[in-house]
């Protein structure tokens, strides 16, 4: 079945600095992908449609200087969290449709920003 | 607006029981449902949806979900728990700005399962 790949699953950076995380499609092209935060026991809001060769949709309430994303080619989105804070920590998921409409889930990003 | 409501935070079961897990949902339109479960620090797994047909919908893993239009639920159910389905399970509905896919999705808060031997 399809695949979503997500890079670091773990990541730990200092406060001021910015944090890269990749999603992803191992076998199929996505043009669209989504940004997801999940707070500690909450569920999951989505933050943001990445959309190859144009810019992300981003929901109401992120910030999108905050919450850099690039969708590069058909198969990657990258979600850069820019001088990341500690109330930045949370579990960062991306999903990516597939040609069927059937959505995949990446196994997620956890960042802690000490 | 689109909405789905799972009024448990937690389900209890022993191994062997059948279980249930409550969804309740608010849409405009005819409404996209899925259950996806979620294991620690991981990603979502999708077990089945309704778009439309059949009530009573099946899934992965044994679990299946009935949709019932007049009470706007979506229950998930499992004949016999496992103590490998304990988890947290999300209901969700698809949102208005899907854009044609599953990817506009709003979740439900989650409902812990615990199924024990």
């Amino acid at each position: 079945g399809a695949v979503v790949s997500q890079h670091p699953s773990w990541v730990i950076c200092k406060s001021g600095t910015s944090v890269k995380i990749e999603c992803r499609s191992l076998d199929f092209q996505a043009t669209t992908m989504f940004w997801y935060r999940q707070f500690p026991k909450q569920s999951l809001m989505l933050m943001a449609t990445s959309n190859e060769g144009s810019k992300a949709t981003y929901e109401q309430g992120v910030e999108k200087d905050k919450f850099l994303i690039n969708h590069a080619s058909l198969t990657l989105s990258t979600l850069t969290v820019t001088s990341a804070h500690p109330e930045d920590s949370s579990f960062y998921i991306c999903s990516a449709p597939s040609r069927a409409g059937e959505l995949f889930f990446g196994e997620g990003s956890r960042l802690t920003v000490l | 607006a689109q909405s789905v409501a799972q009024p448990e935070d937690q389900v209890n079961v022993a191994e062997g029981n059948p279980l249930t897990v409550k969804c309740t949902y608010s849409v405009s339109g005819n409404p996209y449902l899925f259950w996806y479960v979620q294991y620690p620090n991981r990603g979502l797994q999708f077990l089945l949806k309704y778009i439309t047909g059949d009530n009573l919908v099946k899934g992965s893993y044994g679990f299946e979900a009935e949709f019932n239009k007049s009470q706007t639920s979506f229950h998930l159910k499992k004949p016999s728990a496992l103590v490998s389905d304990s988890a947290l399970y999300f209901c969700a509905v698809r949102g208005l700005n899907y854009g044609g896919s599953q990817g506009n999705l709003i979740f439900g808060k989650g409902t812990k399962l615990s199924v024990k031997p």
